[in-house]
């Protein structure tokens, strides 16, 4: 049973284009919603987070769009950049349960040059 | 910088082995986590702790035990390894601001 579903699996998109991942949570009493980026044998890092107060966040090229009713939160990358080829995924957790968070099952992204 | 270093990368055990993972974090955390990562089911939480000596099930805990002797160690143990153990094993620590984690242990059953 997979608390948040992340969408799609992967994706390859063009230089200079918009990758665009979605993720859905079933748990109301979420109230994290990090993003992570993790490049080949390394371990997943801290890319940007939002907490549900606010409907979008955004970090240089990189945009949260958070909508509380639909429980749904998506990353978008802006000017998409070969660098930003990675495996991306979505999590989740309330914040009171130790940063304990949930995971999606992760986005391949292939930025072409 | 905050670092959390797992001292064996790539592992290579038979059927029935005990097998160790060690994890060091260097920035006092009281949290540490331990999360296996499979392709397409993204990293599922093993088991966590909040403080030496304590530790709490995570969602997929069976086969494995952990150990905490002192705060900045955090040891995931798979007492009888089995083929279905196979894969990636991600340490993580954190300040409750921020999960750090450690760049993985490749682990393969055979």
């Amino acid at each position: 049973q997979q608390q948040v579903k992340q969408s799609p699996q992967s994706l390859i998109v063009q230089k200079g284009g918009i990758s665009i991942i979605n993720c859905a949570y079933e748990n109301t009493a979420f109230d994290y919603f990090p993003w992570y980026q993790q490049f080949p044998g390394k371990g997943p890092a801290l890319l940007i987070a939002i907490r549900p107060d606010v409907s979008e966040k955004k970090e240089g090229r990189f945009t949260i769009s958070f909508n509380k009713s639909a429980k749904q939160f998506s990353l978008h990358i802006m000017d998409s950049q070969p660098g930003d080829s990675a495996t991306y995924f979505c999590a989740a957790s309330r914040w009171a349960a130790g940063n304990k968070l949930t995971f999606g099952g992760g986005t391949r992204v292939l930025v072409k040059p | 910088d905050v670092k959390v270093t797992q001292s064996s990368r790539y592992l290579v055990k038979r059927t029935g082995e005990k097998v160790f993972l060690e994890c060091v974090q260097d920035m006092d955390h009281e949290n540490m986590f331990w999360y296996r990562q499979d392709p397409g089911l993204g990293l599922r939480l093993i088991y966590f702790s909040y403080d030496v000596k304590m530790k709490e099930k995570g969602d997929i805990p069976e086969g494995y035990s952990v150990s905490r002797e002192k705060k900045e160690r955090f040891s995931l143990i798979l007492e009888s390894a089995s083929t279905n153990q196979t894969s990636m094993y991600l340490c993580a620590s954190t300040d409750r601001s921020t999960i750090y984690f450690g760049e993985g242990s490749w682990l393969t059953v055979v």
